[in-house]
């Protein structure tokens, strides 16, 4: 099945400072993916849509300035988060939507954030 | 969007066969159901997808009533190695659609005990 790889798988950064994930579609073009974060033992709440080509949509409350996210290629979407806090410490998934593949979207194996 | 209610949790033993219902009243006519299942600390993983009535495949069936209102994941024979949250969702996704918005709900944690 189509593969999404996910970098870094874990990452602890200082407070201030900027991490960036990736995420990369391995054998398939995906013209969109979705960025989620998910908080110990919660469900994975979405973040924002990212399309290739043209600005992300964020969902309500999630702050783009915050998470800034680039779609530059057919398989490659990054998520940045800018000036880390701790309270931003999370497990970010992003996934991606294979048309080969019919409906079902493929998950990353994560990323966890750890912000001192 | 419509929104799933399921069970928080569910206790099972080694070789039994599991069923972990999802209720969506709210579902659209062109809603899918898709279930997925997730380890700690990993992506979730597709199970199954469906329409309506029955799907089947190599580790899961979805069983699906005419009112679309709610699904059955059935899970036969399970294994330690099922312990693992599942979540159903409920979305557009046809082939070709620029859709794809999940949301995902508390899930079920299924525990399988020896």
């Amino acid at each position: 099945g189509a593969v999404v790889s996910q970098h870094p798988s874990r990452v602890i950064c200082k407070s201030g400072t900027s991490v960036k994930i990736e995420c990369r579609s391995l054998d398939f073009q995906a013209t969109t993916m979705f960025w989620y974060r998910q908080f110990p033992k919660q469900s994975l709440m979405l973040m924002a849509t990212s399309n290739e080509g043209s600005k992300a949509t964020y969902e309500q409350g999630v702050e783009k300035d915050k998470f800034l996210i680039n779609h530059a290629s057919l398989t490659l979407s990054t998520l940045t988060v800018t000036s880390a806090h701790p309270e931003d410490s999370s497990f970010y998934i992003c996934s991606a939507r294979s048309t080969e593949a019919g409906r079902q979207l493929f998950f990353g194996s994560g990323t966890q954030l750890s912000v001192l | 969007l419509a929104k799933t209610t399921q069970p928080i949790s569910m206790d099972s033993y080694e070789g039994q066969e599991v069923n972990i219902t999802c209720s969506h009243n709210n579902i659209a006519t062109n809603d899918y159901i898709t279930w997925y299942q997730q380890f700690p600390s990993q992506g979730p993983r597709f199970i199954i997808q469906g329409y309506k009535t029955k799907v089947t495949n190599e580790v899961a069936s979805l069983f699906i009533p005419a009112d679309r209102k709610s699904s059955t994941l059935s899970l036969p024979r399970v294994s330690l190695s099922d312990t693992a949250v599942y979540y159903c969702l409920v979305g557009q996704g046809g082939r070709g659609s620029t859709l794809g918005r999940l949301y995902f709900g508390r899930g079920t944690q299924l525990t399988v005990w020896p």
